[in-house]
Protein backbone atom coordinates (compact mmCIF):
# COMPACT_ATOMS: atom_id res chain seq x y z
CA UNK A 1 0.00 0.00 0.00
CA UNK A 2 1.29 3.84 -0.33
CA UNK A 3 3.12 5.09 2.53
CA UNK A 4 3.72 8.86 2.72
CA UNK A 5 6.96 10.13 4.58
CA UNK A 6 6.76 13.95 5.44
CA UNK A 7 9.23 16.46 6.56
CA UNK A 8 10.59 18.20 8.41
CA UNK A 9 8.47 17.42 12.01
CA UNK A 10 8.70 21.10 13.23
CA UNK A 11 9.46 24.04 11.31
CA UNK A 12 9.96 27.30 12.64
CA UNK A 13 10.73 30.23 10.44
CA UNK A 14 10.80 34.10 10.56
CA UNK A 15 7.83 36.42 9.56
CA UNK A 16 8.63 37.36 5.81
CA UNK A 17 10.67 34.19 5.58
CA UNK A 18 9.69 31.38 3.43
CA UNK A 19 8.84 27.74 4.28
CA UNK A 20 9.04 24.82 2.27
CA UNK A 21 7.85 21.44 3.58
CA UNK A 22 8.36 18.35 1.67
CA UNK A 23 6.81 14.46 0.74
CA UNK A 24 7.64 11.52 -0.44
CA UNK A 25 5.07 8.86 -1.60
CA UNK A 26 6.08 5.27 -2.53
CA UNK A 27 2.91 4.34 -4.87
CA UNK A 28 3.85 5.12 -8.41
CA UNK A 29 -0.32 5.31 -8.93
CA UNK A 30 -0.72 7.64 -6.97
CA UNK A 31 -2.36 10.62 -8.32
CA UNK A 32 -4.05 12.88 -6.00
CA UNK A 33 -1.80 15.13 -3.62
CA UNK A 34 -3.63 17.70 -1.04
CA UNK A 35 -2.34 19.35 1.21
CA UNK A 36 -4.44 20.29 4.83
CA UNK A 37 -3.76 23.06 7.35
CA UNK A 38 -4.97 22.15 10.89
CA UNK A 39 -5.33 24.99 13.70
CA UNK A 40 -5.40 24.25 17.23
CA UNK A 41 -8.95 23.33 17.80
CA UNK A 42 -9.95 22.86 14.65
CA UNK A 43 -10.87 20.31 11.98
CA UNK A 44 -8.15 19.87 9.11
CA UNK A 45 -8.57 23.00 5.82
CA UNK A 46 -8.23 21.76 2.28
CA UNK A 47 -6.00 24.85 1.60
CA UNK A 48 -4.21 23.51 -2.16
CA UNK A 49 -3.82 20.16 -4.00
CA UNK A 50 -2.43 19.27 -6.92
CA UNK A 51 -2.98 16.26 -9.58
CA UNK A 52 -0.22 14.25 -11.31
CA UNK A 53 -1.04 15.47 -14.84
CA UNK A 54 0.26 18.96 -13.40
CA UNK A 55 3.78 20.03 -12.31
CA UNK A 56 3.06 23.19 -10.22
CA UNK A 57 -0.02 24.99 -8.72
CA UNK A 58 -0.20 28.26 -7.07
CA UNK A 59 -2.73 30.15 -5.25
CA UNK A 60 -1.81 33.44 -3.82
CA UNK A 61 1.30 33.18 -1.26
CA UNK A 62 0.87 29.09 -1.49
CA UNK A 63 2.36 26.73 -4.06
CA UNK A 64 2.52 22.97 -4.52
CA UNK A 65 4.86 21.19 -6.79
CA UNK A 66 5.01 17.50 -7.86
CA UNK A 67 7.62 15.67 -9.13
CA UNK A 68 6.36 12.66 -10.23
CA UNK A 69 9.67 10.91 -11.25
CA UNK A 70 11.37 11.21 -7.75
CA UNK A 71 7.44 10.56 -6.28
CA UNK A 72 7.99 13.94 -4.18
CA UNK A 73 5.74 16.80 -3.73
CA UNK A 74 6.07 20.61 -1.42
CA UNK A 75 4.11 22.52 -0.13
CA UNK A 76 5.90 26.21 -0.44
CA UNK A 77 4.65 29.32 1.79
CA UNK A 78 5.78 32.85 0.84
CA UNK A 79 6.09 35.35 2.77
CA UNK A 80 5.08 33.83 6.02
CA UNK A 81 2.52 35.41 8.90
CA UNK A 82 1.91 34.43 12.10
CA UNK A 83 -1.56 33.49 11.70
CA UNK A 84 0.58 30.56 8.76
CA UNK A 85 1.64 28.59 12.42
CA UNK A 86 -0.67 25.12 12.19
CA UNK A 87 -0.11 21.75 11.55
CA UNK A 88 0.17 20.94 7.58
CA UNK A 89 -0.60 17.28 6.37
CA UNK A 90 0.25 16.45 3.10
CA UNK A 91 -1.70 13.28 1.41
CA UNK A 92 -1.87 11.23 -1.41
CA UNK A 93 -4.21 9.01 -3.20
CA UNK A 94 -4.18 6.69 -6.50
CA UNK A 95 -8.24 7.58 -6.46
CA UNK A 96 -9.79 4.89 -5.59
CA UNK A 97 -7.62 4.15 -2.36
CA UNK A 98 -8.29 5.90 0.96
CA UNK A 99 -6.30 9.39 1.50
CA UNK A 100 -2.39 8.18 2.68
CA UNK A 101 -1.48 11.41 5.50
CA UNK A 102 1.78 11.84 6.19
CA UNK A 103 2.77 12.51 10.27
CA UNK A 104 2.54 16.08 9.94
CA UNK A 105 4.58 18.89 10.40
CA UNK A 106 4.42 21.87 12.93
CA UNK A 107 4.71 25.16 11.23
CA UNK A 108 5.43 28.11 14.02
CA UNK A 109 5.84 31.31 12.14
CA UNK A 110 8.04 34.22 15.05
CA UNK A 111 6.98 37.10 15.02
CA UNK B 1 -20.00 26.95 0.88
CA UNK B 2 -17.71 24.37 1.59
CA UNK B 3 -19.30 23.95 5.39
CA UNK B 4 -19.59 20.71 7.20
CA UNK B 5 -20.65 21.28 10.32
CA UNK B 6 -20.63 18.93 13.74
CA UNK B 7 -22.34 18.65 16.91
CA UNK B 8 -21.40 18.49 20.00
CA UNK B 9 -18.44 20.13 20.04
CA UNK B 10 -17.40 18.41 23.13
CA UNK B 11 -18.68 15.24 24.70
CA UNK B 12 -17.56 13.72 27.58
CA UNK B 13 -18.90 10.07 28.59
CA UNK B 14 -18.24 7.48 30.59
CA UNK B 15 -18.22 3.40 29.40
CA UNK B 16 -21.41 2.55 29.88
CA UNK B 17 -22.97 5.37 28.09
CA UNK B 18 -24.57 5.59 24.42
CA UNK B 19 -24.15 8.61 23.07
CA UNK B 20 -24.40 9.65 18.94
CA UNK B 21 -22.46 12.44 17.23
CA UNK B 22 -23.88 14.42 14.14
CA UNK B 23 -22.83 15.78 10.72
CA UNK B 24 -24.51 17.88 8.57
CA UNK B 25 -23.66 19.16 5.17
CA UNK B 26 -25.47 20.99 2.38
CA UNK B 27 -23.34 20.80 -0.29
CA UNK B 28 -24.94 18.09 -2.22
CA UNK B 29 -21.66 15.99 -1.69
CA UNK B 30 -22.67 12.20 -2.41
CA UNK B 31 -19.54 10.81 -0.03
CA UNK B 32 -19.16 11.26 3.58
CA UNK B 33 -16.57 10.16 5.89
CA UNK B 34 -15.99 9.15 9.70
CA UNK B 35 -12.40 10.41 10.57
CA UNK B 36 -10.40 9.66 14.10
CA UNK B 37 -7.75 11.43 15.21
CA UNK B 38 -5.24 11.12 18.45
CA UNK B 39 -3.19 13.94 19.65
CA UNK B 40 -0.21 14.87 17.17
CA UNK B 41 -1.23 12.53 14.66
CA UNK B 42 -2.88 12.55 11.37
CA UNK B 43 -6.22 11.38 10.89
CA UNK B 44 -7.49 7.92 10.36
CA UNK B 45 -10.45 7.24 8.33
CA UNK B 46 -12.99 5.27 9.88
CA UNK B 47 -15.73 4.99 7.93
CA UNK B 48 -17.16 5.69 4.48
CA UNK B 49 -20.46 6.12 3.42
CA UNK B 50 -20.96 6.56 -0.88
CA UNK B 51 -24.46 7.49 -1.87
CA UNK B 52 -26.14 6.41 1.58
CA UNK B 53 -24.49 3.44 1.27
CA UNK B 54 -21.74 2.54 3.67
CA UNK B 55 -18.74 1.24 1.39
CA UNK B 56 -15.80 0.72 3.62
CA UNK B 57 -15.55 -0.18 7.22
CA UNK B 58 -11.46 0.26 8.04
CA UNK B 59 -11.93 -2.71 10.91
CA UNK B 60 -13.73 -0.22 13.41
CA UNK B 61 -14.97 -2.20 16.80
CA UNK B 62 -18.49 -2.78 16.71
CA UNK B 63 -19.35 -0.08 19.67
CA UNK B 64 -18.52 2.63 16.81
CA UNK B 65 -21.94 2.39 15.02
CA UNK B 66 -22.45 4.49 11.48
CA UNK B 67 -25.53 5.49 10.49
CA UNK B 68 -26.45 7.99 7.42
CA UNK B 69 -30.16 8.98 7.55
CA UNK B 70 -30.17 10.89 4.20
CA UNK B 71 -27.56 12.75 2.11
CA UNK B 72 -27.01 15.35 4.34
CA UNK B 73 -26.59 13.68 7.46
CA UNK B 74 -24.31 11.26 9.29
CA UNK B 75 -24.13 9.93 12.63
CA UNK B 76 -21.57 8.23 14.54
CA UNK B 77 -23.32 6.03 17.19
CA UNK B 78 -21.55 4.94 20.69
CA UNK B 79 -21.65 2.44 23.19
CA UNK B 80 -19.42 0.86 25.77
CA UNK B 81 -16.21 2.85 24.46
CA UNK B 82 -13.09 2.72 26.44
CA UNK B 83 -10.85 5.36 27.79
CA UNK B 84 -8.63 4.60 24.95
CA UNK B 85 -11.56 5.82 22.16
CA UNK B 86 -10.76 9.16 23.34
CA UNK B 87 -9.91 11.63 20.73
CA UNK B 88 -10.76 14.36 18.07
CA UNK B 89 -13.56 12.94 15.93
CA UNK B 90 -13.67 14.33 12.55
CA UNK B 91 -16.66 14.46 9.60
CA UNK B 92 -15.87 15.02 5.96
CA UNK B 93 -17.48 15.08 2.57
CA UNK B 94 -16.45 15.30 -1.03
CA UNK B 95 -18.67 15.49 -4.27
CA UNK B 96 -18.86 11.86 -5.33
CA UNK B 97 -16.59 8.39 -3.60
CA UNK B 98 -13.23 8.07 -5.46
CA UNK B 99 -10.68 10.22 -3.62
CA UNK B 100 -9.55 11.86 -5.65
CA UNK B 101 -12.43 14.21 -5.24
CA UNK B 102 -11.66 17.47 -2.80
CA UNK B 103 -12.49 15.85 1.15
CA UNK B 104 -13.85 19.28 3.22
CA UNK B 105 -13.28 18.53 6.87
CA UNK B 106 -15.95 19.67 9.68
CA UNK B 107 -14.34 21.27 13.09
CA UNK B 108 -14.73 17.77 14.80
CA UNK B 109 -16.14 16.26 18.36
CA UNK B 110 -13.41 16.17 21.26
CA UNK B 111 -14.82 13.04 22.62
CA UNK B 112 -13.32 12.25 26.60
CA UNK B 113 -14.50 8.86 27.63
CA UNK B 114 -14.46 8.71 31.42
Amino acid sequence: GENVEQHPSTLSVQEGDSAVIKCTYSDSASNYFPWYKQELGKGPQLIIDIRSNVGEKKDQRIAVTLNKTAKHFSLHITETQPEDSAVYFCAASEGNTPLVFGKGTRLSVIA
Amino acid sequence: DTEVTQTPKHLVMGMTNKKSLKCEQHMGHRAMYWYKQKAKKPPELMFVYSYEKLSINESVPSRFSPECPNSSLLNLHLHALQPEDSALYLCASSQDSGYAYEQYFGPGTRLTVT
